[in-house]
């Protein structure tokens, strides 16, 4: 069975920093990952996907992630926050590219002034 | 092009009385698949279909009912509703193959999502 563990539900950062957010994966096959952004009131946007192509992926955004086999991570990062990106985060999960996603737990990202 | 569209957007129900969301999306998707959405839960599998006449059971599919009659619309019932599912739903569909682009326009192996219906079961 495939899952994804989200660290830190909260995650605050001034605007114009970094930010991490964090996903840990576990696949008994090679997965499919993507990353969700969920706007306040509204449903999921693909920000971005690894299909075992390159391991650093360019979303949409500013955003990209990178997928680390040695550490079963696909953390999410954005050099310089914007007070646009806030929102919930989603890391998820699938077999296959069109199969059923299993999701994470989701991070809240708040960006400070 | 509309994308998925659910609805009603809002809804509140008394406990044991029945209801039917519905999804559409016009993305000619093979694909589609009903979420919940409870806090710090993230979002969990209730039912999907593969294609039209088809469904199957995701990971919380107790107390809901699914029918794909047509490929493009997929109905989530609720027969006898509970407070326990108070809850977002959302909607989503994906197309077939694993790479590329669909005839629609919508990229392969990623799931386009509905803006969501919000339940309350008094």
């Amino acid at each position: 069975a495939q899952s994804v563990t989200q660290l830190g539900s909260h995650v605050s950062v001034s605007e114009g920093a970094l930010v991490l957010l964090r996903c840990n994966y576990s696949s008994s096959v090679p997965p499919y990952l993507f990353w969700y952004v969920q706007y306040p009131n509204q449903g999921l946007q693909l920000l971005l996907k690894y299909t075992s192509a390159a391991t650093l992926v360019k979303g949409i955004n500013g955003f990209e992630a990178e997928f680390k086999k040695s550490e079963t991570s696909f953390h999410l990062t954005k050099p310089s926050a914007h007070m646009s990106d806030a929102a919930e985060y989603f890391c998820a999960v699938s077999k296959f590219g069109n199969e059923k996603l299993t999701f994470g737990t989701g991070t809240r990202l708040t960006i400070i002034p | 092009n509309a994308g998925v569209t659910q609805t009603p957007k809002f809804r509140v129900l008394k406990t044991g009385q029945s209801m039917t969301l519905l999804c559409a999306q016009d993305m000619n998707h093979e694909y589609m698949y009903w979420y919940r959405q409870d806090p710090g839960m993230g979002l969990r599998l209730i039912h999907y279909s593969v294609g039209e006449g088809t469904t199957a059971k995701g990971e919380v599919p107790d107390g809901y009912n699914v029918s794909r009659l047509k490929k493009q619309n997929f109905l989530l019932g609720l027969e006898s509703a509970a407070p326990s599912q108070t809850s977002v739903y959302f909607c989503a569909s994906s197309g077939l193959g694993l790479a590329g682009v669909e005839p629609s326009g919508t990229a392969k192996n990623i799931q386009y999502f509905g803006a969501g219906t919000r339940l309350s079961v008094l």
